[in-house]
């Protein structure tokens, strides 16, 4: 079993819907939990991050953590066709200090105009 | 965030033949970079977390004389693949930490190598 599942899509949906993308985690150490967004043939961007449980917002973005569920989302509001991307997650641990990032396979996102 | 170049952008090479990637980082001192490896439609793989003046941590299956990593300066990591072979092919990203709390990693764009 991986340490972290996320659903590899492909995922489509129409200009302005409302997309959910969603982790699991089995690693109870976990404690920091980003979603990268990525364009293809280019680098992740990190677009958000959260610490342990509860939500953040960041304009018409999202994220939700659920530590007893081993649970993370990200919401995208109004969505774009330039939200077109896969969209990684990625969670550490508590050690600050170049702890390295372990990271879902990605969720490929079509937003469809 | 941080930002982070990486050169070439796209290689070709011939079988055999070594390829050297560079990391740079452009507005932050960073001691620790990280190589990731992503194949088509597949998540990004860490290789080794490279580390100013010290030897590069390889993770398992990753052949350490084959993927060779130098973090001479805090600015500046460089991965060189060795005797490349078609199955090498892939896109090697680089990545820094932010340095603070969380510890989270601005990436580089990436370097597309393609082994003939």
């Amino acid at each position: 079993q991986k340490e972290v599942e996320q659903d590899p899509g492909p995922l489509s949906v129409p200009e302005g819907a409302i997309v959910s993308l969603n982790c699991t985690y089995s690693n109870s150490a976990f404690q920091y939990f980003m979603w990268y967004r990525q364009y293809s043939r280019k680098g992740p961007e990190l677009l958000m991050y959260t610490y342990s449980s509860g939500n953040k917002e960041d304009g018409r973005f999202t994220a939700q953590v659920d530590k007893s569920s081993k649970y993370i989302s990200l919401f995208i509001r109004d969505s774009q066709p330039s939200d077109s991307a896969t969209y990684l997650c990625a969670m550490n641990g508590a050690n600050f200090g170049n702890e390295k990032l372990t990271f879902g396979t990605g969720t490929r996102l079509t937003i469809i105009p | 965030g941080a930002v982070v170049s990486q050169h070439p952008s796209r290689v070709i090479c011939k079988s055999g033949t070594s390829v050297k990637i560079e990391c740079r980082s452009l507005d932050f001192q960073a001691t620790t970079m990280f190589w990731y490896r992503q194949f088509p439609k597949q998540s990004l793989m860490l290789m080794a977390t490279s580390n100013e003046g010290s030897k590069a941590t390889y993770e398992q299956g990753v052949e350490k004389d084959k993927f060779l990593i130098n973090h001479a300066s805090l600015t500046l990591s460089t991965l060189t693949v060795t005797s490349a072979h078609p199955e090498d092919s892939s896109f090697y990203i680089c990545s820094q930490t932010s340095g603070g709390a969380p510890d989270t990693q601005y990436f580089g764009p990436g370097t597309r190598l393609t082994v003939l």
